[in-house]
């Protein structure tokens, strides 16, 4: 059974860097298409942040690409997401993602780790 | 550019069957799309995938009370056999090279 779970620090500084890990159980990380990050602001709708191959290619949201950088390790089964120079507006919940068959981006959901921006 | 377009929100009583809409722009009449889920205070599951033609291929354990099809650049889910365990937003998804793009969502009522 595939099981995604997100790691990381709940509260980050304005201007520094949020960093979250995403491991995965029941399937290798090899084994699929894309891993993707997704997040969602309190309220409000869900905005794709970016994917990533096994291979280590990857590609991210136009708005936030030069923030963004995300990261496999197979080793571990895990992929990760930094972002940097972080302001309010990235506070929300942050899902990681798992493809659907290699034929949809999106097929099983991590719980969701919820990340505040505050001093 | 690449964006979905979906009503913010839709009623229908218990018992009843309701269809949720999300379009796809212009030139990208042909995109496939996912269906998800979010019931209150609770992550996104996905739902199903439907293409062009209409055929749709359902997540895990989604009953038989989901289904999707598809007319020009519009996707549609339709639930039947409203229950109160349906409400919430549903989020229609599409993606292509490089790229992937979330409708803003449609919130349901389940009267």
């Amino acid at each position: 059974q595939v099981h995604l779970q997100e790691s990381g620090p709940g509260l980050v500084e304005p201007s520094g860097t949020l960093s979250l890990t995403c491991s995965v159980s029941g399937v290798s990380i090899s084994s699929s298409n894309w891993w993707s990050w997704v997040r969602q602001p309190p309220g409000k709708g869900l905005e794709w942040v970016g994917e990533i191959y096994p291979s280590g290619g990857a590609n991210y949201n136009a708005s936030l690409k030069s923030r963004v950088t995300m990261s496999v390790d197979k080793s571990k089964n895990q992929f990760s997401l930094k972002l940097s120079s972080v302001t309010a507006a990235d506070t929300g919940v942050y899902y990681c993602a798992k493809d659907w068959g290699r034929t949809a981006p999106v097929g099983y959901w991590g719980q969701g780790a919820l990340v505040t921006v505050s001093s | 550019q690449l964006v979905l377009t979906q009503s913010p929100s839709a009623s229908a009583s218990l018992g009843a069957s309701v269809k949720l809409t999300c379009t796809l722009s212009s030139g990208h009449s042909n995109y496939a799309i996912a269906w998800h889920q979010q019931q209150p205070e609770r992550g996104p599951r996905y739902l199903m995938k439907v293409i062009s033609d209409g055929r749709h291929s359902k997540g895990d354990g989604i009953p038989d009370r989901f289904s999707g099809s598809s007319s020009g650049a519009e996707r549609y889910l339709t639930i039947s056999s409203l229950q109160s365990e349906d409400e919430g937003d549903y989020y229609c998804q599409t993606w292509g090279t490089g790229i992937q793009v979330f409708g803003g969502g449609t919130k349901l009522t389940v009267l």
